[in-house]
C-alpha cells in the first residue's frame, strides 16, 4: 500500500466555523507533512510530524493546529480562518525526514489533498 | 523556490517528441534533488531523484541532469505522451535541512 489518504476532498467553511482534516497512511511512515498549495504555485510547508512528534512548524498561524493521534495518522485542526487561507492542503509522508537516514528515505508520497474554501 | 505571478511558465510539446524541463536552484549547500508531477486535482507524485555527487540518473522515459556548477536541473521526457500533461515541481533540499524547497513548477502541455 503506496497510498496517502485524506479526507474530506472538499470543504467550505465560514471564518468562525472549526473544522478537522485528516491524513492517513500504512506505509509505516515516520515522517508526516502538512503542505498548502495556492493555484499555480508550488507546495508550501508548514508542519513536519516525525515519530509522532511535530519537529517543524513554519511560522504557521495559530489558527492552524496540527495533532498526530499515532503513526498513521495526521490531523489538521482548523479555527477562524480566513478567506485567504482558501488553498489546496495537501498530506505527505516519508519513510523518515531528509537528513537523518540514507537515500530513499526521502521520497514524500503526497495525498490527494483536501480543497478548503473560506467564505 | 520564488513566485513569478500568478501564470506559470508552459513548455508545449507534440506527442512523440522528447520534453525538457529546467529548474535553477539557488542553494549551492543543496546535496538532494526531486522531480515531481502534479496533475490536475491531485497531489504531486514522485518522478525521480539526484543526489549531488551524481550528474544524470535515468529512469523509465525519464532522465535527470544536474549541473552544479551553474545549479542547475533539468528533467528530460522522452517520448511525451498526453499523460505525461501535467504541472512539474523541482525540489532541492539540503542535508542539514529538514525539508524540501519547491520550485515554480512548469505547466507540460502535450498536443496531439
Amino acid at each position: 500500500d503506496t497510498e496517502v489518504t485524506q479526507t474530506p476532498k472538499h470543504l467550505v467553511m465560514g471564518m468562525t466555523n472549526k473544522k478537522s482534516l485528516k491524513c492517513e497512511q500504512h506505509m509505516g511512515h515516520r515522517a508526516m507533512y502538512w503542505y498548502k498549495q495556492k493555484a499555480k504555485k508550488p507546495p508550501e510547508l508548514m508542519f513536519v510530524y516525525s515519530y509522532e512528534k511535530l519537529s517543524i512548524n513554519e511560522s504557521v498561524p495559530s489558527r492552524f493546529s496540527p495533532e498526530c493521534p499515532n503513526s498513521s495518522l495526521l490531523n489538521l485542526h482548523l479555527h477562524a480562518l480566513q478567506p485567504e487561507d482558501s488553498a489546496l492542503y495537501l498530506c505527505a509522508s516519508s519513510q523518515d525526514i531528509p537528513g537523518t537516514s540514507g537515500r530513499g528515505a526521502y521520497e514524500q508520497y503526497f495525498g490527494p489533498g483536501t480543497r478548503l474554501t473560506v467564505t | 523556490g520564488e513566485s513569478v505571478g500568478l501564470h506559470l511558465p508552459t513548455l508545449s510539446v507534440q506527442e512523440g517528441d522528447n520534453s525538457i524541463i529546467n529548474c535553477a536552484y539557488s542553494n549551492s549547500a543543496s546535496d538532494y534533488f526531486i522531480w515531481y508531477k502534479q496533475e490536475s486535482g491531485k497531489g504531486p507524485q514522485f518522478i525521480i531523484d539526484i543526489r549531488s555527487n551524481m550528474d544524470k540518473r535515468q529512469g523509465q522515459r525519464v532522465t535527470v541532469l544536474l549541473n552544479k556548477t551553474v545549479k542547475h536541473l533539468s528533467l528530460q521526457i522522452a517520448a511525451t505522451q498526453p499523460g505525461d500533461s501535467a504541472v512539474y515541481f523541482c525540489a532541492d533540499l539540503t542535508g542539514t535541512a529538514s525539508k524540501l524547497t519547491f520550485g515554480t513548477g512548469t505547466r507540460l502541455q502535450v498536443t496531439l
